[in-house]
């Protein structure tokens, strides 16, 4: 079985500040990570993912994640916040033997100007 | 340019009713999703689909339909027997086999019980 746990559903932060939105996973095998964002209204678009490889992804818009397997996290970074940050963030899990994507519940960030 | 289509965009149920929400891709993917989301649950799995002419329930099927007979096309039927259909529906493709490849989404659709 495969979750995902994305704590703290809201992340405030001013703009110009470090950004940081947290993504525990639990998987029995080796698992496939993503991060999505939402904007009102809208469909999610991919972030940026890990498969395998370099443990550090960096994904558009300036945003970054780490794969840490000793802790089980899959972390979302930005050194930066920007206004157009705004947005509702999803977490997601993949495996080798789940083609289904399961999700977290979402980390709304508000960006303060 | 590929990608997935909802529609359509706001849709209104009177109590009831049976309303169909649209889903269409020329991704070429075999697996495709519906998800519901609602304020503070994320996304929930209602049906998803691997393969032409065949489905699985998800999480929250009841009260649902799906029908997978194109490849295209994996359209959800929300039946009167669902409660509680006011919710933002989404529509999601892959490639089927294999794990590391991004699900796309459509940009969902809004429905509203009146």
């Amino acid at each position: 079985a495969q979750s995902v746990t994305q704590l703290g559903s809201h992340v405030s932060v001013s703009e110009g500040a470090l950004v940081l939105l947290r993504c525990n996973y639990s998987s029995s095998v080796p698992p496939y990570l993503f991060w999505y964002v939402q904007y009102p209204n809208q469909g999610l678009q991919l972030l940026l993912k890990y498969t395998t490889g370099a443990t550090l992804v960096k994904g558009i818009n300036g945003f970054e994640a780490e794969f840490k397997k000793s802790e089980t996290s899959f972390h979302l970074t930005k050194p930066s916040a920007h206004m157009s940050d705004a947005a509702e963030y999803f977490c997601a899990v993949r495996t080798g033997g789940s083609y289904i994507p399961t999700f977290g519940r979402g980390t709304s960030l508000i960006v303060h100007p | 340019d590929g990608g997935i289509t909802q529609s359509p965009k706001y849709l209104f149920r009177k109590e009831g009713q049976n309303v169909t929400l649209s889903c269409e891709q020329n991704l070429n993917h075999d697996a495709m999703y519906w998800y519901r989301q609602d304020p503070g649950q994320g996304l929930r799995l209602i049906y998803y689909s691997q393969i032409v002419n065949d489905f699985q329930k998800g999480d929250i099927a009841e009260g649902y339909s799906v029908s997978r007979e194109k490849k295209e096309s994996f359209p959800l039927t929300v039946t009167s027997a669902q409660k509680n259909p006011t919710a933002f529906y989404l529509c999601a493709s892959s490639i089927s086999g294999g794990g590391n490849t991004e699900a796309f989404f459509g940009q969902g659709t809004r429905l509203t019980v009146v």
